[in-house]
């Protein structure tokens, strides 16, 4: 049971450019989400997904898109990466009811 | 919108201390409280909570108590040691479940043996 994995653990982008991060679960949570982790500024809530096909933007989407065709699965595309998208990125999930969600090792992105 | 303030850091305190860190939020209705630790190079993971007025949350000897007059949900531990040298973040989230947390900017704690 590996719970919330996330890859790459790092990343450096120049401007411009287009990746995806990648996300899984293996709880069969139905609920999963992005966050942003800035400094001073906490965890914002970037999309989120309350099951396959479902998703919704969260405080800060723009500049990123999201899908969710499998359960297991929530990548987060930044289609044309910008300075200000430097930041730790952390994927969670949590099963319907449940109070606790659970986070990935996250992913610190540099963009140049 | 729904907000959490968390008091500002970083705390440096010494082993066996007594721990405060203050939390207050705004929210609409009736939300779940919780605190989450990082520590160091890992993701965030869930200390305690508590999901109605009054409630206590306790784990691994810290505690906090959901005080729906003062809108505050402070964290305190009585002894402090060094593997609780982390960051700590406070959140609201709806009445049922943990899904679209509000986070606040967390606070950084160092403890010196």
């Amino acid at each position: 049971n590996a719970g919330v994995t996330q890859t790459p653990k790092f990343q450096v982008l120049k401007t411009g450019q287009s990746m995806t991060l990648q996300c899984a679960q293996d709880m069969n949570h139905e609920y999963m989400s992005w966050y942003r982790q800035d400094p001073g500024m906490g965890l914002r809530l970037i999309h989120y997904s309350v099951g396959a096909g479902i998703t919704d933007q969260g405080e800060v989407p723009n500049g990123y898109n999201v899908s969710r065709s499998t359960t297991e699965d929530f990548p987060l595309r930044l289609l044309s990466a910008a300075p200000s998208q430097t930041s730790v990125y952390f994927c969670a999930s949590n099963g319907d009811g449940s109070y606790e969600q659970y986070f990935g090792p996250g992913t610190r992105l540099t963009v140049t | 919108g729904d907000s959490v303030t968390q008091m500002e850091g970083p705390v440096t305190l010494s082993e066996e201390a007594f721990l405060t860190i203050n939390c207050t939020y705004t929210a609409t209705g009736y939300p779940s409280l919780f605190w989450y630790v990082q520590y160091p190079g890992e993701g965030l993971q869930l200390l305690l909570k508590a999901t109605k007025a009054d409630d206590k949350g306790s784990n691994k000897g810290f505690e906090a108590t959901y005080r729906k007059e003062t809108t505050s949900f402070h964290l305190e531990k009585g002894s402090v040691q060094v593997s609780d040298s982390a960051v700590y973040f406070c959140a609201l989230g709806p009445r049922q479940g943990a899904q679209k947390l509000v986070f606040g900017q967390g606070t950084r704690l160092t403890i010196n043996p």
